[in-house]
Parts: C-alpha cells; structure tokens; sequence
C-alpha cells in the first residue's frame, strides 16, 4: 500500500459543481495533514490544514477519518480558478509525504 | 505565508555542465530545507533534505556526488547539478520549514525549470 494514495483523475466539472477527492494514508500514528494546490509549472501552495476532525475555509472543507485512515477534500459552487492539480500530503518524520495529486478541470 | 525565493527560474544549460540553484527564506530563518524534483504529471518527489551547518540528508537513490547541496546559513541553501546531462532535465522545488511553526507547514520556493541540452 502506497504511504498516500491519491484517485488522479482528472475530475471534469462544470461551473457550480460540488466535488469531492479523497486521499488515503498508511500510517495510522499521522496527526496532521494538508492539501496543496498546485497549478501547471508552478509550486505547491498551502490549501488547507488539518488536525482534528475537519476544517472549513469558505467553498473548501476537509474532512479527516482516523478510523478508515482517509482525508477528504470537498469544494462547492467550484470556479474555472479552481482547476489545478490537489496534493494530499502527510508529514512524516519531519518530511512530506505527497500523493500523486488529483486533477481538476473546471469547465464553464 | 511566509515567503521562499528560488534563484534562477529558468536555466538551459549543455550537457556536462554544472547548474547551481539558490533557495533562500525571505522572512524567516530556516535550519532546514528541502528539495524536490518533479517530473511532468507527476508529485513531487524528495531528494534531499538540507540542514543548516551539517550535511544533507539524502533520498534513496539520489546520488549526493550528483546533487551538491549546501546550507551554509539560516536563510540559503544551495543544490548544484554537477555534470548535468538532459536526464537531469525537470522542474526543482525547495521548500523550508519555519522552526516557530509547529505543524510541520513547508513553504515552497517557485521552482527552477532546467533543460538540459
């Protein structure tokens, strides 16, 4: 099993859609998690962090379940700006551990 | 966020040249970096991490003769493709990691894009 897995894609939306990744992990001791974003040719940036249960920043939601050891990302009413690849990453050990990211296109 | 620079952008180089990337923390001191190399629809993936006044730690299978990485201060580390060759062609990302967060948040530099002639 993959440290953290993620579906590639890529997710074809229309404007407005609601749309869910999900990302899973191995190791079961992880406290903390987060999703990048990454556009084409660009580097990651920060989307969201998560340490409990679950986080919600505006359109965006992530969701954590310890138990089945998956984390979710949820976006509402998505935007043509919200295409770009979603990186489920995990710290381990003092490092990151990404998954391979998630491909998203918002169409209008 | 904070704020990491990456120096140069861009570079096109011959093959059997050497090619040295600069990363530097703007707003904060950084003890540890890192740095990733990621293939085209690929993640990142890590090469290195780099601890300021001590040796790198290295990846498995990343060759440290190959990848020259120095951390000589709190604010840069450095990784240089010694004899690179169009293999070595790929986009490389550094990241530090600001001691007075606690949860482990990396900051990314923008990347240099080398190709390799």
């Amino acid at each position: 099993r993959k440290e953290v897995e993620q579906d590639p894609g890529p997710f074809n939306v229309p404007e407005g859609a609601t749309v869910a990744f999900n990302c899973t992990y191995s190791n079961s001791a992880s406290q903390s998690f987060f999703w990048y974003r990454q556009d084409c040719r660009k580097e990651p940036k920060l989307l969201m962090s998560v340490y409990s249960s679950g986080n919600e920043d505006g359109r965006f939601t992530a969701q954590l379940n310890r138990a089945s050891q998956y984390i979710s990302l949820l976006i509402r009413d998505s935007k043509l700006s919200d295409s770009a690849t979603y990186l489920c990453v995990v710290p381990q050990g003092g490092k990151l551990i990404f998954g391979q990211g998630t491909e998203l296109s918002v169409k209008p | 966020g904070a704020v990491v620079s990456q120096h140069p952008s861009r570079v096109i180089c011959k093959s059997g040249t050497s090619v040295k990337i600069e990363c530097r923390s703007l707003d904060f001191q950084a003890t540890t970096m890192f740095w990733y190399r990621q293939f085209p629809k690929k993640s990142l993936m890590l090469m290195a991490t780099s601890n300021e006044g001590s040796k790198a730690t290295y990846e498995q299978g990343v060759e440290k003769d190959k990848f020259l990485i120095n951390h000589a201060s709190l604010t840069l580390s450095t990784l240089t493709v010694t004899s690179a060759h169009p293999e070595d062609s790929s986009f490389y990302i550094c990241s530090a990691r600001d001691p007075a967060d606690s949860q482990e948040t990396q900051y990314f530099g923008p990347g240099t894009r080398l190709l390799v002639l």
